[in-house]
């Protein structure tokens, strides 16, 4: 079956300095990953995915993240983190069609 | 575009009573999925529908059913709430096919809270 493990419940940056949330995954199959950013009392929202091809993938707000199939790793990065970055993050992976597996979630706080 | 849109987005419900919940997906798309989020549990996926017929259907106990009309639009029902029912529903909505590399968009969420 497949799983998906985010290192770090919560994760405190300054504001400027590099966000890295990490993610593993396990599949035995070609995996379809994807990041989504929650906000307080608001639904998901898209930061970027993987599918095919270019390993290292853009997103909105800044953010990347590079699909490392030796590593089972999707981690996203963003270089200088900005107040509004503060949320939850969440990494997942596609399984059957409409079901996405979720990792446990990132808390993302950005000290001034 | 419209986006995905929940309704109600908060009820408080006392347990052994029944909940629907409902689902209005983006106009066009097929696939609607519903899921969980608790503190405890993180996101867990419920049920998928795909023209009107349920794909996919998670591990949650028969309490938990759903239905999908033939505008694509959805409802989830729990019967018999229990406390442990409380939750954000979240609901998500994808492309024409609902295939593995579609992005799921989702809706606000509905809060249920079990008294």
């Amino acid at each position: 079956a497949q799983s998906v493990t985010q290192l770090g419940s919560h994760v405190s940056v300054s504001e400027g300095a590099l966000v890295l949330l990490r993610c593993n995954y396990s599949s035995s199959v070609p995996p379809y990953l994807f990041w989504y950013v929650q906000y307080p009392n608001q639904g998901l929202q898209l930061l970027l995915k993987y599918t095919t091809g270019a390993t290292l993938v853009k997103g909105i707000n800044g953010f990347e993240a590079e699909f490392k199939k030796s590593e089972t790793s999707f981690h996203l990065t963003k270089p200088s983190a900005h107040m509004s970055d503060a949320a939850e993050y969440f990494c997942a992976v596609n399984n059957q069609g409409g079901k996405l597996i979720f990792g446990q979630g990132t808390e993302l706080s950005v000290k001034p | 575009k419209a986006g995905v849109t929940q309704t109600p987005r908060y009820l408080i419900k006392t347990r052994g009573q029944q909940v629907t919940l409902s689902c209005s997906p983006i106009s066009g798309h097929r696939s609607v999925s519903w899921y969980q989020q608790t503190p405890g549990q993180g996101l867990q996926f419920l049920f998928e529908y795909f023209s009107e017929t349920q794909r996919n259907k998670g591990n949650f106990p028969g309490r938990f059913s759903g239905r999908q009309f033939s505008n694509s639009r959805s409802e989830m029902n729990v019967s018999t709430l229990e406390l442990g029912d409380s939750a954000l529903y979240l609901c998500a909505s994808s492309g024409l096919a609902g295939g593995l590399t579609d992005t799921q968009y989702f809706g606000p969420g509905t809060r249920l809270t079990v008294l």
